[in-house]
């Protein structure tokens, strides 16, 4: 267990519909990742929150935002999905604190979207 | 951050040692070595890192070389539940660089009985 929760684990929708996948990092961990895995891409950086303000953006789509609250959980929100949306998306916490050097990430256990 | 290229599968008898290499000739100084794995559909798992010198904790031991252009990450004795898609990543040194990790394909690892 990394300590690192994502809800929900499985989530069913059709095309054109927005969620919510929400992530809760580790005890004191102060940044958050989210990362999306597809058969054909991998795994893929989308984006990095520390401490409340987005920090790093990766291959993000425009109808993808996320955004970090004051107790550090984060949203990731997909709207208008398509097929090609449907993949894992993982969460991932570090400490993230000034000097620290290598900041190990941890990951969640995965939010599995399928959009039909 | 430096570009890493690994076999694409390997097998590895229950018991022995897994030795999983990878190439990062065009590493930096200051990138970091990173190793995490991933056991079927589960988030990543981190397992070691190391910068230059050869680092060993619980789950495995990292062998760094000289040059700092390859490494090998050691599984002392391979059990099935070590069966997975194993990453090596190279990365800047996390807080002043962009943090993010940037997979590759991996080396599948399957432990065979």
């Amino acid at each position: 267990d990394s300590g690192v929760t994502q809800t929900p684990k499985h989530l069913i929708t059709a095309t054109g519909q927005r969620v919510t996948l929400r992530c809760s990092p580790r005890s004191g961990d102060l940044s958050v990742y989210w990362y999306q895995q597809s058969l054909d891409q991998g795994l893929q950086f989308l984006i990095q929150y520390y401490n409340g303000e987005e920090r790093a953006k990766g291959n993000i789509l425009e109808r993808f935002s996320a955004q970090q609250f004051p107790d550090l959980h984060s949203e990731l929100n997909l709207s208008s999905l398509e097929l090609g949306d449907s993949a894992l998306y993982f969460c991932a916490s570090s400490a993230g604190t000034s000097g620290s050097g290598a900041n190990e990430q941890f990951f969640g256990p995965g939010t599995r979207l399928t959009v039909l | 951050d430096a570009k890493t290229t690994q076999p694409t599968s390997m097998d590895c008898a229950e018991g022995r040692a897994a030795n999983l290499p990878c190439n990062h000739s065009t590493i930096s100084g200051n990138e970091y070595v990173y190793w995490y794995r991933q056991i079927h559909s589960q988030g990543p798992q981190y397992i070691i890192h190391g910068l230059k010198n050869n680092e060993t904790n619980e789950m495995a031991s990292l062998i760094i070389t000289e040059d700092r252009k390859s490494s090998t990450l050691i599984l002392p004795h391979a059990t099935l539940r070590d069966t997975a898609v194993y990453y090596c990543i190279v990365r800047v040194s996390g807080w002043f660089g962009n943090e993010k990790l940037t997979f590759g394909t991996g080396t599948r690892l399957t432990i065979i009985p």
